[in-house]
């Protein structure tokens, strides 16, 4: 299946700076990616989707000024957490869109997990 | 978007056979059905994708019924490593314009017993 990589894997940070995490489709173009994240015991909640070449589109109750989004090539989506906090902490995840075959599907990334301390 | 209910845990011991039933009453007409498998700190991990009758692949059967209002995943002889979170998900299908838009719900938490 198509493979998608995740950057870092995990990172830690101190409350107030900016943490960027990187998405890219490996074997596939895609032009739509997704960002989730998930806290412990919970299911994944999307934040946002991101289309290359254009703004990306918020889920309701995202800060799109706090989690900025960047889609700047067909295999490559950034998401940037600015002045994180604590609360911030989270397994972030993104997955990519590839309608290459018969059907169209998702496939996700390894997951970062970020700690603000 | 199409709402999916699933049990939310069921057990199993090595070597059974386990059916995860998801309940889809509102999928629409361009809707496929996805299954994701999840473990702790990882991403979900892409099974089988459907859109009607019986899909089979190296690691799981989906069975989807006429009226495709529900749909069952088939795990053939679980092991203690098919312990995990599996998703059930349906999906516009768009290939030009739009997106596939994926909700999840709360998943069901299998667990495989020696």
């Amino acid at each position: 299946g198509a493979v998608v990589s995740q950057h870092p894997s995990r990172v830690i940070c101190k409350s107030g700076t900016s943490v960027k995490i990187e998405c890219r489709s490996l074997d596939f173009q895609a032009t739509t990616m997704f960002w989730y994240r998930q806290f412990p015991k919970q299911s994944l909640m999307l934040m946002a989707t991101s289309n290359e070449g254009s703004k990306a589109t918020y889920e309701q109750g995202v800060e799109k000024d706090k989690f900025l989004i960047n889609h700047a090539s067909l295999t490559l989506s950034t998401l940037t957490v600015t002045s994180a906090h604590p609360e911030d902490s989270s397994f972030y995840i993104c997955s990519a869109r590839d309608f290459s075959g018969a059907a169209d599907t998702q496939y996700f990334g390894p997951g970062t997990r970020l700690t603000v301390l | 978007l199409a709402k999916t209910t699933q049990p939310i845990s069921m057990d199993s011991y090595e070597g059974q056979e386990v059916n995860i039933t998801c309940s889809h009453n509102n999928i629409a007409t361009n809707d496929y059905i996805t299954w994701y498998q999840q473990f702790p700190s990882q991403g979900p991990r892409f099974i089988i994708q459907g859109y009607k009758t019986k899909v089979t692949n190296e690691v799981a059967s989906l069975f989807i019924p006429a009226d495709r209002k529900s749909s069952t995943l088939s795990l053939p002889r679980v092991s203690l490593s098919d312990t995990a979170v599996y998703y059930c998900l349906v999906g516009d299908l768009q290939f030009s314009g739009g997106y596939n838009k994926l909700i999840f719900g709360a998943g069901t938490r299998l667990a495989v017993h020696p």
